[in-house]
C-alpha cells in the first residue's frame, strides 16, 4: 500500500542549510507536497513539486525528486530559529483531497 | 483573501457525547478534506466533500460522519465519543478541480475527550 517515510529528528546551526528527507512508495503519485506544522497551528503549505520534474527552487527552499528512487528532499537554505518546525511530506495519487503523509521531521535550529 | 477557518480551537467532551466541528473553506475553494492528527498514527485522512457529496473515504468507522453545505462549509461529526477520538482535526480545502490544486488547511480544532 501508499506509505510514505520521513527520518524524525534533525538539528542545525543557525545559518547552515537543512536538508529534509522523504521516500515514498506509490509510484502512481502526481504531486508531491512539504508542509510545516509550527506548535499549536495547522499546516502550511511549503512548496510542491511535479511528479515530471526533478527539481524546483522557491527563494531559501529547494525540492529535488528522484523518482527512480521515489526519493523527495527539502533542503532549506541559511537556516534560521524561525523555521523550527515539523516538517511533513505529502503525496497525492489523483485522488483529489487525499494526502498521505509521512510522519514528520522535527527541525530543531540553534543558534 | 481569507484563510480556512475551523471552530471551535478547543473542545472538551466527555466519553459517549457526540460533537460537531465546522469548517468554512477558502473562498471558491469546492472541496474540503478532513484529517485526524495524534501523535501515535500521525495525519490521518477522513474524507472529502466536493460540492456537497462525499468523494473519497479513509479507514474510519461510522461514528465519524460530514457533510457539505452548498456555500461549500464543511462539518464533520463524532458520535458516541471515546478515549481514542483525542485529536486535533484539521480542514483542508481546495479548489477540487486537477491534481495540481494543493491543499490548504486550517488551524485545527483539538478535541479532548475525558
Amino acid at each position: 500500500g501508499e506509505d510514505v517515510e520521513q527520518s524524525l529528528f534533525l538539528s542545525v546551526r543557525e545559518g547552515d542549510s537543512s536538508v529534509i528527507n522523504c521516500t515514498y512508495t506509490d509510484s502512481s503519485s502526481t504531486y508531491l507536497y512539504w508542509y510545516k506544522q509550527e506548535p499549536g497551528a495547522g499546516l502550511q503549505l511549503l512548496t510542491y513539486i511535479f511528479s515530471n520534474m526533478d527539481m524546483k527552487q522557491d527563494q531559501r527552499l529547494t525540492v529535488l525528486l528522484n523518482k527512480k528512487d521515489k526519493h523527495l528532499s527539502l533542503r532549506i537554505a541559511d537556516t534560521q530559529t524561525g523555521d523550527s518546525a515539523i516538517y511533513f511530506c505529502a503525496e497525492n495519487d489523483n485522488q483529489g483531497g487525499k494526502l498521505i503523509f509521512g510522519q514528520g521531521t522535527e527541525l530543531s535550529v540553534k543558534p | 483573501k481569507a484563510g480556512v477557518t475551523q471552530t471551535p480551537r478547543y473542545l472538551i467532551k466527555t466519553r459517549g457525547q457526540q460533537v460537531t466541528l465546522s469548517c468554512s473553506p477558502i473562498s471558491g475553494h469546492r472541496s474540503v478534506s478532513w484529517y485526524q492528527q495524534t501523535p501515535g498514527q500521525g495525519l490521518q485522512f477522513l474524507f472529502e466533500y466536493f460540492s456537497e457529496t462525499q468523494r473519497n473515504k479513509g479507514n474510519f468507522p461510522g461514528r465519524f460522519s460530514g457533510r457539505q453545505f452548498s456555500n461549500s462549509r464543511s462539518e464533520m461529526n463524532v458520535s458516541t465519543l471515546e478515549l481514542g477520538d483525542s485529536a486535533l482535526y484539521l480542514c483542508a480545502s481546495t479548489t477540487g478541480q486537477g491534481a495540481g490544486s494543493p491543499l490548504h488547511f486550517g488551524n485545527g480544532t483539538r478535541l479532548t475527550v475525558t
